[in-house]
């Protein structure tokens, strides 16, 4: 069954804690993107990569870091320098950059 | 700086009315433009992109260079269309979006 997964669907932390959210796609996807959802912001972008072992920040990448060690993964660290962790978290992949992308399900993050 | 504007959080019509989403873009060269679609407890989907210049479920958009923007169109609203719509534009491998539009369909 193809597609892109992320896991946990909720995630609870307290402050202070860093947090990996995890992203695994098997769609063979070049491409691949973090966005936080927050209500009437939209998505922001976070981070992407293009290719396996290269990243680039997006616009709101403090507080953040990623890794791509894997063509298939490409997880998101919630470190204890983001001010305001708390939001709904997207990960996305597409075949090469600027073509359709495809969306996981999403994890909630709530640090308390 | 790329930047991709959806003005309306909200957008209620009734059923058989016309409908159209406003996005505007800021970007240097020739941006792949997307509109994207979020149904009530369901992922993030593509609904429809500028190069296939297709129509799906019934709806058009339309790239106007002249004035940067890229709105998405249906010529008679029906109630399951009632979802969130974000646009977005790619380009130097960045894809950006809007902060979307509600729209709600009324019987």
């Amino acid at each position: 069954d193809g597609g892109i997964t992320q896991s946990p669907k909720y995630l609870f932390r307290k402050e202070g804690q860093n947090v990996t959210l995890s992203c695994e796609q098997n769609l063979n996807h070049d491409a691949m993107y973090w966005y936080r959802q927050d209500p009437g912001q939209g998505l922001r972008l976070i981070y992407y990569s293009q290719i396996v072992n290269d990243f680039q920040k997006g616009d709101i990448a403090e507080g953040y870091s990623v890794s791509r060690e894997k063509k298939e993964s490409f997880p998101l660290t919630v470190t204890s320098a983001q001010k305001n962790p708390t939001a709904f978290y997207l990960c996305a992949s597409s075949i090469r950059r600027n073509t359709e992308a495809f969306f996981g399900q999403g994890t909630r993050l709530t640090v308390v | 700086a790329q930047r991709v504007t959806q003005p309306e959080k909200l957008l209620s019509v009734f059923k058989g009315a016309p409908v159209e989403l406003k996005c505007n873009y800021s970007y240097s060269g020739s941006p792949e433009l997307f509109w994207y679609v979020q149904y009530s407890r369901q992922r993030l989907q593509l609904l429809l992109r500028h190069i296939s210049r297709e129509s799906i479920k019934g709806f058009t958009a339309d790239l106007n260079k002249g004035e940067t923007s890229f709105h998405l169109k249906k010529p008679f609203a029906q109630e399951e269309d009632s979802a969130m719509y974000y646009c977005a534009g790619g380009a130097t491998n960045k894809l950006i979006f809007g902060t979307g539009t509600l729209l709600a369909v009324q019987p």
